[in-house]
């Protein structure tokens, strides 16, 4: 039992380029999220899906989109890369929305 | 919008002294959630709290929700160097952002040996 799955683990890309983090649950879970977590800052919801088929924005959407796209994935992508987006991303995934209890390990991600 | 602030910062302990760190949200909560972030990791849901006044033990961490469900906290007793991380809470907006956790800063504990 993985729980919930990102690759990759560390990436560095180029500003301009494009990339797509990927998530997967093994739990059934309806609710999936992807964060972004910053030096000193909390985790920020960029999107998240109550369920398959739909997607939400949350505090921080410029930049990313999202495709949910069965009940155990959940990619973020980056159509072109700025600096500003240098973080760790977490996807996490939930029973129930709001209530988020597990994570994956994270994406760290440099943008030169 | 919602904000959940978190204090300290940052807190520095001796081995075996306790810690407490405070989260207080601008708007009412309908529950509030805490987590532990170990350097490097990725955050470990420890517990969610629902009601009013509702303190909730975890061996030597303790849980509690105010009464206006406006604030919460964390007490560590007797800490140890396996407590070292960062200790958030979040909480959920409300109508609309309802389905949003808002997390707070965050409180990093250090614990020296």
């Amino acid at each position: 039992n993985a729980g919930v799955t990102q690759t990759p683990k560390f990436q560095v890309l180029k500003t301009g380029q494009s990339m797509t983090l990927q998530c997967a649950q093994d739990m059934n879970h309806n609710s999936m999220y992807w964060y972004r977590q910053d030096p000193g800052m909390g985790l920020r919801l960029i999107y998240y899906s109550a369920s398959e088929g739909t997607t939400d924005k949350g505090e921080v959407p410029n930049g990313y989109n999202v495709s949910r796209l069965n009940k155990r994935e959940f990619s973020l992508r980056l159509e072109s890369a700025a600096p500003s987006q240098t973080s760790v991303y977490f996807c996490a995934s939930s029973e129930f929305l709001a209530t988020v209890r597990h994570f994956g390990d994270g994406t760290r991600l440099s943008i030169l | 919008g919602q904000q959940v602030m978190q204090i300290p910062q940052y807190q520095h302990v001796q081995e075996g002294e306790d810690f407490t760190t405070y989260c207080n949200s601008s708007t009412t909560l309908s529950n509030i959630q805490w987590y532990k972030q170990r350097p490097g990791g990725h955050p470990v849901f420890l517990i969610q709290l629902v009601k009013s006044g509702e303190v909730k033990k975890q061996k030597r961490l303790t849980f509690q929700f105010g009464e206006a469900k406006k604030n919460s906290s964390l007490h560590i007793t007797a800490t140890q160097t396996t407590d070292v991380g960062t200790y958030f809470c979040a909480g959920p907006g409300s109508g609309a952002g309802s389905y949003q956790l808002t997390f707070g800063k965050g409180t990093k504990l250090s614990v020296i040996p």
